[in-house]
């Protein structure tokens, strides 16, 4: 099974509809990352979490919001969904201290908003 | 700020031949870390290298090593008899410290020509 999984892969949705997107871990790790990635510009941070009680934005944070309901779980959420938000969203693991700094990706999910 | 740059959208290689993808970052620290990650059609990022920026030898990994060059802030991957497989997109990334986000550069495609 997947150390990282993200639910749905792929979402096509209209303007002003509230979107969530659902990352799920079994590795155990404290931090965890929501990356979008834009053809030609690589990944960017939209919000990241230290632990449960430690949420912070990213760089381009605007038109998102998070919820980090356990260690294993952050969700993205769009509350209301605009076509230049059409991009592949990643979400990221990392442990804390002790071991590597190495990122572990999900597979990502493709949105589309019309 | 922090910025990574990655100079060949597109790079193709025959099977079996050695190619080197190029990535150059601007920062005035002294101490960070510079990653190569490998993200598949599967759209998986796969983390293929990592350089610490205080140790002088190039890190290595089977067929992949680097070549670090911190007066130049350039971090080149070299990949070795080439095979079908490694053909994907390459990202350089590059980070401060561990509580500090990652910056990633634009993206290389990698070809494998048959």
């Amino acid at each position: 099974d997947a150390d990282v999984t993200q639910t749905p892969r792929n979402r096509i949705t209209k303007t002003g509809k509230r979107i969530m997107l659902e990352c799920s871990q079994t590795k155990g790790h404290d931090r965890m990352y929501w990356y979008r990635q834009d053809p030609g510009l690589g990944l960017r941070l939209i919000y990241y979490s230290f632990d449960v009680k430690d949420i912070n934005k990213g760089e381009i944070s605007d038109g998102y919001s998070v919820s980090r309901q356990a260690q294993a779980k952050f969700s993205l959420s769009l509350e209301s969904a605009i076509p230049n938000q059409t991009a592949l969203y990643f979400c990221a693991t990392r442990k804390e201290t002790g071991g590597s700094d190495t990122q572990y990706f999900g597979p990502g999910t493709r949105l589309t908003v019309l | 700020a922090q910025t990574v740059t990655q100079s060949q959208p597109e790079m193709s290689v025959q099977e079996a031949e050695t190619v080197t993808l190029s990535c150059t970052y601007d920062t005035s620290e002294s101490d960070y870390y510079l990653f190569w990650y490998k993200q598949p059609p599967s759209r998986q990022m796969i983390l293929v290298i990592r350089q610490e920026a205080y140790k002088q030898q190039n890190a290595t990994e089977n067929r992949f090593s680097v070549n670090f060059q911190k007066a130049a802030k350039s971090f080149s991957l070299k990949i070795s008899d080439s095979q079908l497989g490694d053909a994907a997109m390459y990202f350089c990334a590059y980070r401060k410290d561990s509580n500090y986000q990652l910056i990633w550069g634009a993206g290389t495609k990698l070809i494998i020509k048959p």
